[in-house]
């Protein structure tokens, strides 16, 4: 079992849809991130969660909705996506201690919105 | 200006060759710096990390640091096919939530 899991791996959906995608860490982790890898494109940071806290939305349009219940787990609510969001969605953990972050990704969501 | 910037390749080296990925960056309040490698169609994964300045060495992996040139490379020796990748250079600052800034990553290529 990987440290960070990500579902579903892959996701086809219409602009009209609402999904969700879900990452779960069994790494004991203290925060958690979304980020988002679009083609010729560096990783881009969308939310942070410290503690279940949200510390940071980097300028994210309101069509991608956060959420984290816990500290393991963490869900991207999606709905009336537009085309150019087609991407791999990316979630990472990673312990907070004293600045020292090695972050931890999951396998990705590949997001095509039709 | 970029925050965190590579050379965005590809980059091609022989077998057996040694590799060398450089990677600037722009924020002087920098503490931790990571390099990720990514094959196609994979998450990236977490090869090396390095927060003093200095050499970090890992196998056939050396990352090398130089906070006052704002610079950290990876060198890979003994290269090999499987190394074929994207590396991405990423960096964090203390005190802003984990947050990582990624660079765009260098295509390697490791020919045969």
């Amino acid at each position: 079992e990987t440290g960070v899991t990500q579902t579903p791996r892959h996701l086809v959906m219409g602009m009209t849809n609402k999904k969700s995608l879900k990452c779960e860490q069994h790494l004991g982790h203290n925060a958690m991130y979304w980020y988002k890898q679009s083609a010729k494109k560096p990783l881009e940071l969308m939310f942070v969660y410290n503690f279940k806290e949200q510390t940071e939305n980097n300028s994210v349009p309101s069509r991608f909705s956060p959420e984290c219940p816990n500290s393991s787990h963490l869900f991207l609510h999606l709905h009336t996506l537009q085309p150019e969001d087609s991407a791999l969605y990316l979630c990472a953990s990673s312990q907070e201690t004293q600045g020292r972050t090695e972050a931890f990704f999951g396998q990705g969501t590949r997001l095509t919105v039709v | 200006q970029k925050e965190v910037e590579q050379n965005s390749g590809p980059l091609s080296v022989p077998e057996g060759a040694i590799a060398s990925l450089n990677c600037t960056y722009s924020d002087r309040g920098s503490q931790s710096f990571f390099w990720y490698r990514q094959y196609s169609g994979k998450s990236p994964e977490l090869i090396m990390f390095i927060y003093s300045n200095g050499d970090k060495e890992d196998g056939r992996f050396t990352a090398q640091l130089n906070k006052a040139s704002q610079y950290v490379s990876l060198l890979i020796r003994d290269s090999q096919p499987s190394d074929s990748a994207t590396y991405l250079c990423a960096v964090g600052v203390y005190n802003q939530g984990g947050k990582l800034i990624f660079g765009q990553g260098t295509e390697l290529s490791v020919k045969p």
